[in-house]
């Protein structure tokens, strides 16, 4: 089974600064997705950056970028020019290409913003 | 694009009732659709999933049980609730628009049970 892991519970940061989160993951299968999700106090889930494992140039969505090395199983996430709105719990999770389409999730990261 | 909603938004209950939680989806056909549960400050645990309607896969041994009557219609229920069911319980959906698709999710319910 498929497993993912965020060994960082807490992070912090400088508005206007850039802050990295790591994740790891763990699986066999060679075609697959991942994705990082903010979730802000609201407790909505929000999509910020999907990676497809087939591709090699690293997604970005504006201030939101990852670092995804393949043969490691990384895939960090980094925030630049970090805004107070940012601030959230923010979650790694891994998409089989195959089957039901299930998604596996890390423990979480919370980031704190500070002014 | 879709919309998911789900009610009710908070719920109290308490240990032994019965519970449903609803979900329903807008804006799309034959999604699959997902149950997850998150514990106060961890990540989401995969409940029950199905892929259409009458069709449900349980990933977890448990108190709660998922059925789908409807297309876009996914009830998560219980009947005789566990102090442990208390949690975040949050619907997702997925279109196979080919496999590009995302997983969107609704609002979540806040339950516990006392």
């Amino acid at each position: 089974a498929q497993t993912v892991t965020q060994s960082q519970p807490e992070m912090s940061v400088q508005e206007a600064e850039t802050v990295t989160l790591s994740c790891t993951y763990d699986t066999s299968e060679s075609d697959y997705y991942l994705f990082w999700y903010k979730q802000p106090p609201s407790r909505q889930m929000i999509l910020v950056i999907r990676q497809e494992a087939y591709k090699q140039q690293n997604a970005t969505e504006n201030r939101f970028s990852v670092n995804f090395q393949k043969a490691a199983k990384s895939f960090s996430l980094k925030i630049s020019d970090s805004q107070l709105g940012d601030a959230a719990m923010y979650f790694c999770a891994y998409r089989s290409a195959e089957g039901a389409q299930k998604l596996v999730f890390g423990q979480g990261t919370r980031l704190t913003i500070n002014p | 694009s879709q919309t998911i909603h789900q009610w009710p938004a908070t719920l109290v209950q308490p240990v032994g009732s019965p519970l449903s939680l609803e979900c329903t989806v807008e804006g799309t056909s034959n999604p699959n659709l997902y149950w997850y549960r998150q514990a106060a400050g961890r990540g989401l645990q995969l409940l029950f999933y199905s892929v259409g309607i009458g069709q449900i896969s349980s990933e977890v041994p448990q108190n709660l049980s998922a059925s789908r009557p409807q297309d876009r219609q996914f009830i998560l229920s219980s009947k005789k609730l566990l102090l442990s069911d208390s949690g975040f319980y949050l619907c997702a959906c997925q279109t196979l628009n080919g496999l590009a698709s995302e997983q969107y999710f609704g609002p979540g319910t806040r339950l516990t049970v006392t």
